[in-house]
This record gives structure tokens, sequence and C-alpha cells, in this order.
């Protein structure tokens, strides 16, 4: 079954709008969620990952906050730039150690217009 | 550092014939994961290696699917008998390993495999 789930497919937004991406996971272990990025002909890169002190992990104006609770890891920006255009994958690490397999979401096609 | 090396970056087979895809992980790193990209599956886990060694192949269709890591340079992997669902972008990403449960995947930029 699905370990990750992002609900939306296509968010199409206006610059200067903010940005909510959701996913929310399931996990056995203690999870650690992480956000990959992925520009148009571009491989995917990092954009952040959970931490486990409860820092809230921010990098060029998005952040995420993990929220056991809820077992949610949404991405969040205030405002939206064009360049943020791009698919944005929410990803859990499985299992225990480092024996375990990165799981990603189905991803989330973020189109930004003037 | 040249990042993670995929090649070709683009192949087109015909049906039922076979596919080879390259990977060179990024120096250093012991850890290496394939995985398919398609607009329907997004990014789906094919399979995984550590210092050579595989580790988890659960993503794998069993039949036609393999992959194999002969040295800490290089890892393939092959598909015979290629069918049209085979259709995807096939990316590889390496990382440092052992490096705990926060470790950052590197992501080459993959290779498309096209079957007509």
């Amino acid at each position: 079954g699905d370990s990750v789930t992002q609900t939306e497919g296509l968010v199409t937004l206006t610059e200067g709008l903010p940005v909510m991406l959701n996913c929310t996971y399931q996990s056995t272990y203690s999870p650690f969620l992480f956000w990959y990025v992925q520009h148009l002909n571009e491989a995917p890169k990092l954009l952040l990952k959970s931490f486990t002190d409860n820092k809230r992990p921010e990098h060029q104006g998005f952040h995420a906050t993990l929220h056991k609770s809820s077992s949610s890891f949404h991405l969040q920006k205030s405002s939206a730039q064009l360049s943020d255009s791009a698919l944005y994958y929410c990803a859990l690490r499985e299992g225990q150690g480092t024996g375990s397999k990165l799981s990603f979401g189905k991803g989330a096609k973020l189109t930004v217009s003037p | 550092n040249a990042g993670v090396i995929q090649t070709p970056r683009h192949k087109v087979t015909g049906k039922g014939q076979e596919a080879t895809l390259w990977c060179e992980p990024i120096s250093g790193h012991s850890a290496v994961f394939w995985y398919r990209q398609t607009i329907v599956q997004g990014l789906e886990f094919l399979t995984y290696f550590r210092n050579q060694a595989p580790i988890d192949d659960s993503g794998m269709p069993k039949e036609r699917f393999s992959a194999q890591m002969p040295n800490q340079s290089h890892s393939t992997l092959k598909i015979q008998s290629t069918q049209p669902q085979d259709s995807a972008v096939y990316l590889c990403a390496s990382s440092l390993a052992p490096g705990g449960c926060a470790e950052t995947l590197y992501f080459g930029s993959g290779t498309r495999l096209t079957v007509l």
C-alpha cells in the first residue's frame, strides 16, 4: 500500500499567493520525511527534510513541520514565485537504519502564473 | 564533482528487445538506488544497493528486470523483452551510507526509455 500520500496532482497558483502542498504518511518506525523538487528537464533534488528535535526546516522560503499526531509533513511557502513552478515529491524513509529505502508520493505539479 | 551520471539519456527500443541502462554514482557514495518515474505513478522504487550488495529489490518486476553493481563505480539496470508499459524515465540516485536515516539522495538526470 501507499506509505506516502500526496493529494494534489496539479496545483495552479498566481504569483504572490501562498503555497501549500499536502503530505501524509504511514510509518511503523520513527519517520524521517523529505521534500524533493524537480524542475523541468532537471534531476530531482532535496528541498528540505524533517528534524528529530521539532525544528522547522526551511529552504528557499519553503518550510514544513512534521506533525506526528496527524502523520503529516505539509510543504508551505508564504508567497509563490514564478521560479517555484516544478514537481514536488514528498518522501518517507521506511524501515530502520540505513538498510531502508526512500518511498515517494506520486508528486504534485505546481504551476505559478503571473 | 560531476554528480550521478546516467547513460544513455534517451533510448528507444522495439517491443521484445533488451535495454541496458547505466549509472555511475558520485565518487565515495556507497548506496545506489534505482527508481522509475511516470506521470501516473510518480517515483516508484525499484532496487537498492549498499557497498555493491543488493539490499532491497522489492520494487523490481521479477521476470524481466534485473540490476547489478559489479563495482563501486557503476550499476546497470537491464530490462529483457521490453514492453510498451516499460516506457518511463529511469532514475538512479546515490547517497553516502551509512549516513543515518536522514541521508540525502542525489539523483542523476535519468534515462528516458521509449518502447515502441
